[in-house]
């Protein structure tokens, strides 16, 4: 596609609910990104994901969350039995490869947990 | 570790004014890549600049300068003539190889350029 597309654009759930966030990358970019920002907070590495490689879970903040990237395209996060901390907005970003390339970022997922 | 320091949270100015955005970084790599993203009030992120770790030259792309300075390992922002539409919060980045190329972003400072 032209863009990162992000879907839901919002989301409520109730607190302990699953949920299920949505990316779909620009087409041919090996390198996908998941971000977390707080209201009026910087950007927190959640999980990268490039080529074939395993993906570099190291920002993922509890086994509560959880990211797959299937046929290297299309990326889905969970969010397992959400937390009223959980809300903010989820961002992702691709890229043509894994290399220190600027990012694409999509629109993101304003996630609230009532 | 790497990380990255935006010390200025806001800056306020009145347009045609020049404004520096401050970053400085952190890494023991040396291999490593520097960024600045825009943010508007629409919310999406929009890719600037990137500058690697072997080129130290500045850069200018019309009224956007940057200054990068290994030896003070910061990576300064210049809007020079600032407008309303310059209004944003600014992000720099840094990815380095030992970290497999993920990019930290540093929290941002908030720039309102007033008519």
């Amino acid at each position: 596609g032209a863009g990162v597309s992000q879907s839901p654009s919002n989301k409520v759930t109730e607190k302990g609910k699953d949920v299920e966030l949505r990316c779909d990358p620009i087409s041919g970019h090996t390198a996908l990104y998941w971000y977390r920002q707080s209201l009026g907070q910087g950007l927190e590495f959640l999980i990268y994901f490039q080529g074939n490689s395993a993906p570099d879970k190291s920002g993922l903040p509890s086994d509560r969350f959880s990211a797959e990237r299937t046929g290297g395209s299309v990326s889905t996060l969970t969010i397992q039995r959400t937390q009223q901390e959980d809300s903010a907005v989820y961002l992702c970003a691709s890229s043509p490869g894994g290399g220190g390339y600027g990012y694409t970022f999509g629109s993101g997922t304003r996630l609230t947990v009532v | 570790a790497q990380k990255v320091t935006q010390a200025q949270t806001e800056i306020s100015v009145v347009e045609k004014e020049d404004v520096t955005l401050d970053c400085v970084y952190e890494t023991r790599d040396t291999t490593y890549y520097l960024f600045w993203y825009k943010q508007p009030p629409s919310g999406e992120l929009v890719f600037l600049i990137r500058r690697n770790s072997f080129d130290e030259q500045n850069e200018i792309s019309g009224r956007y300068s940057w200054n990068f300075q290994k030896s003070t390992s910061s990576f300064n922002f210049t809007i020079t003539a600032s407008q309303v539409v310059d209004s944003a919060v600014y992000f720099c980045a840094l990815s380095e190889r030992g970290g497999g190329f993920k990019t930290i972003f540093g929290a941002g400072t908030r720039l309102f350029v007033k008519a």
